[in-house]
């Protein structure tokens, strides 16, 4: 069975902070999936990194995928309240159909 | 708005009975995915469906099964129902597998008291 851990569990941070939050296996992912989930709805798709050692910019998130394939992270600049909810990162292992999900990061931003 | 309709959205019902959830996925969308998500366990794949066949199955319990129809839309029944049972249902869709962006609906939120 492929883990994900993904730490910290919970973060609480003021507006203008920069934050990371982390996903590590000791599985190999194919691909690697971030979702954001807002209370009373369902995740969203952020980015999907697939190469070892990528990273792609969403404005001020910057995701990235290890040179192994086995662990990501999440970097928000300058946080605003708008970006609170929980993060979720998920893998997909080769050829599998299945995605795996992490128990999420937490994250509140305060005014 | 994803575009995956899920019904009902809150369902409350006792140990012992049966629920039946239903999703309709996005317009186009030949893969529908039920997970389950609770505060301990997290997102949890349960089954996935292509054009209306089983495609992939994970930690479904026997008590839980699902079947998608030939107009696509899919239901998930739980019977015999425990506490245990008590968390948010999602239903999702993508074009094909795995791959391709996939949609969350909002959830079903059942409650077995």
């Amino acid at each position: 069975t492929q883990l994900l851990e993904q730490s910290p569990q919970f973060l609480s941070i003021q507006e203008g902070e920069n934050l990371t939050v982390y996903c590590n296996s000791s599985s190999v992912f194919s691909s690697l999936q971030w979702y954001r989930q807002e209370p009373g709805e369902g995740p969203v798709l952020l980015v999907t990194v697939v190469t070892g050692g990528e990273v792609k910019k969403l404005k001020r998130l910057t995701f990235q995928f290890g040179d192994a394939r086995k662990d990501s992270s999440l970097h928000i600049t300058a946080a605003q309240p708008g970006d609170t909810g929980l993060y979720l990162c998920a893998g997909a292992g080769a050829g599998s159909y299945q995605l795996t999900f992490g128990k999420g990061t937490k994250l509140s931003v305060i005014p | 708005d994803s575009g995956v309709t899920q019904t009902p959205k809150h369902l409350i019902t006792a140990t012992g009975q049966r629920v039946t959830l239903r999703c309709s996925p996005r317009s186009g969308d030949l893969s529908v995915y039920w997970y389950q998500q609770s505060l301990d366990q997290g997102l949890q794949f349960l089954i996935q469906y292509y054009n209306g066949e089983e495609r992939a199955k994970g930690n479904i319990l026997e008590r839980f099964s699902a079947q998608q129809f030939p107009d696509l839309h899919s239901e998930l029944n739980l019977s015999s129902l425990e506490l245990g049972d008590s968390a948010l249902y999602f239903c999702a869709s993508s074009v094909g597998g795995i791959g391709n962006t996939i949609y969350f609906g909002e959830g079903s939120w059942l409650t077995v008291v």
